[in-house]
């Protein structure tokens, strides 16, 4: 069965230091997704994607966010300078046709030091 | 602004006894709803989803949910708990048409004792 993969499972950086998630979505799907989950908390939109254009972004995908599909299969997350609040795990998701048919990656834990 | 509510934080439940997780939406039209389950350290696997029809839903791994328009709730079940359902258990919803992000409640920890 087709399944969204994720790069690196863990990452640990340095506060202010740039990091870039890394995330295969599922082949045939067009809407890409990125969310967080703050330890103990609920997950969280940051942001959606597609026809090569972010389509939606929560208030916390500010300037030091942005996402990329440098190439056909990828779909990437990147961090210019990260703080101590960015320590999450992210997902990232996509679908074929909107969230009726949303399937998760296993997520990237990211600890900021 | 849509929300979901997952009123309960921790359920703790025998083996083989029957679970009920609650959740409740607040959304002007009926949204798509789901259920998503993580285990420790893992990622979110999809449950179950309902978009229109039938209103009780059967999903993998012998849940069912069923969707109250009325009570604006979407409750998850399972007549027989196992041990290896012990997880967190998230309810979304999500608005109709494409591209749209989900919205999480803030889950539900799920025990099973032996």
């Amino acid at each position: 069965e087709p399944e969204v993969t994720q790069t690196p499972s863990h990452q640990v950086t340095q506060m202010g230091q740039e990091v870039i998630l890394r995330c295969v979505p599922i082949s045939n799907h067009l809407y890409f997704y990125w969310y967080r989950q703050i330890l103990g908390q609920k997950v969280e939109f940051l942001v959606s994607f597609y026809n090569n254009e972010i389509s939606e972004k929560s208030e916390i995908f500010d300037d030091q966010f942005s996402v990329e599909r440098p190439d056909g299969s990828n779909f990437t997350l990147k961090i210019r300078s990260t703080k101590l609040e960015d320590s999450a795990m992210y997902f990232c998701a996509s679908s074929i046709t909107g969230p009726e048919t949303q399937y998760f990656g296993p997520g990237t834990r990211l600890l900021v030091l | 602004a849509q929300s979901v509510t997952q009123p309960d934080i921790h359920i703790t439940v025998s083996e083989g006894a029957s679970l009920e997780l609650r959740c409740n939406y607040s959304y002007g039209a009926t949204p798509y709803l789901f259920w998503y389950v993580q285990s420790p350290g893992q990622g979110l696997q999809l449950l179950l989803k309902y978009f229109s029809g039938d209103t009780l839903v059967q999903g993998i791994k012998g849940f069912e949910a069923e969707f109250k328009r009325s009570q604006s709730s979407f409750n998850l079940r399972k007549p027989s708990v196992h041990w290896s359902d012990a997880a967190e258990y998230f309810c979304a919803v999500g608005l109709t048409g494409g591209g749209n992000k989900l919205t999480f409640g803030t889950g539900t920890q799920l025990k099973v004792e032996l």
